[in-house]
């Protein structure tokens, strides 16, 4: 069964510093997300995008965020000067139709976030 | 703003009892309802898409419901086992995913 694929699986960075969360998404997929966790809470939106834009995003998905799709296969969450609050499982999600409307959504296994 | 909320919170039986997971929501616009299962510390597996049209779907031992109207999703495990131990999320879909907080199950050998 397609899967999609995050990469680390765990980072570790001091706050400050930049990170890039890593995904790719199903082939044939057309939009891509991402969702972040933090401990004991719930899983929330960050952003969605599709044809190398940005379609919709949360509140939380500010300036210090950005996503792009550098090649034909990987996507990309950037998370500039990291602080405490950014440590959190960030999960990369793919969808074949808008808004995982008819087969909805593929998660991947998630990339655990630590800001030390 | 989307509300997701689910009951209850954390579940404990015995091998072999059958499961009924609560999910309720505010905005009855949705395109689908999602389950989901995640193990402590891991990703999530979808387990049930149902559209916002149907009223039920089924998966082997799973079956889950859902009345739009009302704003309400049952989520149905029969004859649990102890790999059944986990946390089910149900997700809601609308221009984005809003999630409950789970209910975290354990099953008892």
């Amino acid at each position: 069964e397609p899967e999609v694929t995050q990469t680390p699986s765990h980072q570790v960075t001091q706050m400050g510093q930049e990170v890039i969360l890593r995904c790719v998404p199903i082939s044939n997929h057309l939009y891509f997300y991402w969702y972040r966790q933090i401990l004991g809470q719930k899983v929330e939106f960050l952003v969605s995008f599709y044809n190398n834009e940005i379609s919709e995003k949360s509140e939380i998905f500010d300036d210090q965020f950005s996503v792009e799709r550098p090649d034909g296969s990987n996507f990309t969450l950037k998370i500039r000067s990291t602080k405490l609050e950014d440590s959190a499982m960030y999960f990369c999600a793919s969808s074949e139709v808008h808004r995982g409307s008819l087969y909805g959504y593929t998660f991947g296994s998630g990339t655990r976030l630590t800001v030390v | 703003k989307q509300e997701v909320t689910q009951i209850p919170a954390a579940l404990s039986v015995p091998e072999g009892e059958n499961l009924v997971l609560n999910c309720s929501f505010t905005d009855s616009a949705i395109y689908n309802l999602q389950w989901f299962r995640q193990d402590p510390g891991k990703g999530l597996t979808s387990l049930l898409l149902i559209q916002s049209s149907q009223r039920e779907q089924t998966s082997g031992r799973l079956n889950a419901s859902l009345d739009k109207s009302s704003g309400r999703s049952t989520l149905y495990i029969a004859a649990s086992q102890p790999g059944d131990s986990a946390t089910y999320l149900c997700a809601v879909a609308d221009y984005k995913l809003s999630f409950g907080a789970g209910t975290t199950v354990t099953v008892r050998a």
